[in-house]
């Protein structure tokens, strides 16, 4: 089955500071989700990335998958108090998408 | 447009209790699954359904039982709740074309086993 590990765990900054969240696959993805969740709520969709070396973003959040699709990070500019949540990566399959632990970060004002 | 929509949303049981999750989208998605997400944990995959008729067991099946009937609905059935089922539960859906779209979840059904 293919594991996605995710890191850091955890992610204190403070408001206005950059950062980045690593999602690495044991194997070769199809194509890689980043969702959000806030505490005790839903998922939210923030975007895929399908192609090797592709790069999107959704307001200030931008992810990337390499080019080798083992890989992809998530990096936040100029951080807010909505950005705090759990950040969840997923590995995209056609039958059975696995997920990443998640990153929870904090942004303190 | 209400995407997939889970009941109920909390639910408490005791050890032994049946009980079913229900899940329903109303976007005429082929593909439907369930999860569960434990404290710190990402989503594991329990069930999953490729179409009407259609079901298959995820990483986590053990004491769970699905069934898909319509498009629309993916319940999950607990047949004699442990501890262990304590848990949030996902219902996601996703059309095809590829099979690896966006995957669309529900709010969640948070369930304790007593």
């Amino acid at each position: 089955s293919q594991e996605l590990e995710q890191s850091p765990q955890s992610l204190i900054v403070q408001e206005g500071k950059n950062l980045t969240i690593n999602c690495t696959s044991s194997k070769t993805l199809y194509g890689l989700y980043w969702y959000k969740q806030k505490y005790g709520e839903g998922l939210i969709f923030l975007m895929m990335l399908q192609k090797g070396g592709e790069e999107k973003s959704h307001e200030k959040i931008t992810a990337k998958l390499d080019e080798k699709k083992q890989q992809s990070s998530l990096h936040i500019t100029a951080s807010q108090p909505s950005h705090a949540g759990t950040y969840l990566c997923g590995a995209a399959a056609p039958l059975k998408s696995t997920f990443g632990d998640g990153t929870t970060l904090t942004v303190k004002p | 447009n209400a995407g997939v929509t889970q009941t109920p949303k909390f639910q408490v049981l005791k050890t032994g209790q049946s009980m079913t999750l229900q899940c329903a989208q109303d976007m005429n998605h082929e593909y439907m699954s369930w999860y569960r997400q434990d404290p710190g944990m990402g989503l594991r995959l329990i069930h999953y359904s490729v179409g009407a008729g259609i079901t298959d067991q995820g990483e986590v099946p053990n004491g769970y039982n699905v069934s898909r009937s319509t498009t629309e609905d993916f319940p999950l059935r607990l047949l004699s709740a442990a501890p262990s089922q304590t848990s949030v539960y996902f219902c996601a859906s996703r059309g095809t074309g590829g099979g690896t779209g966006e995957l669309f979840f529900g709010e969640g059904s948070r369930l304790t086993v007593l």
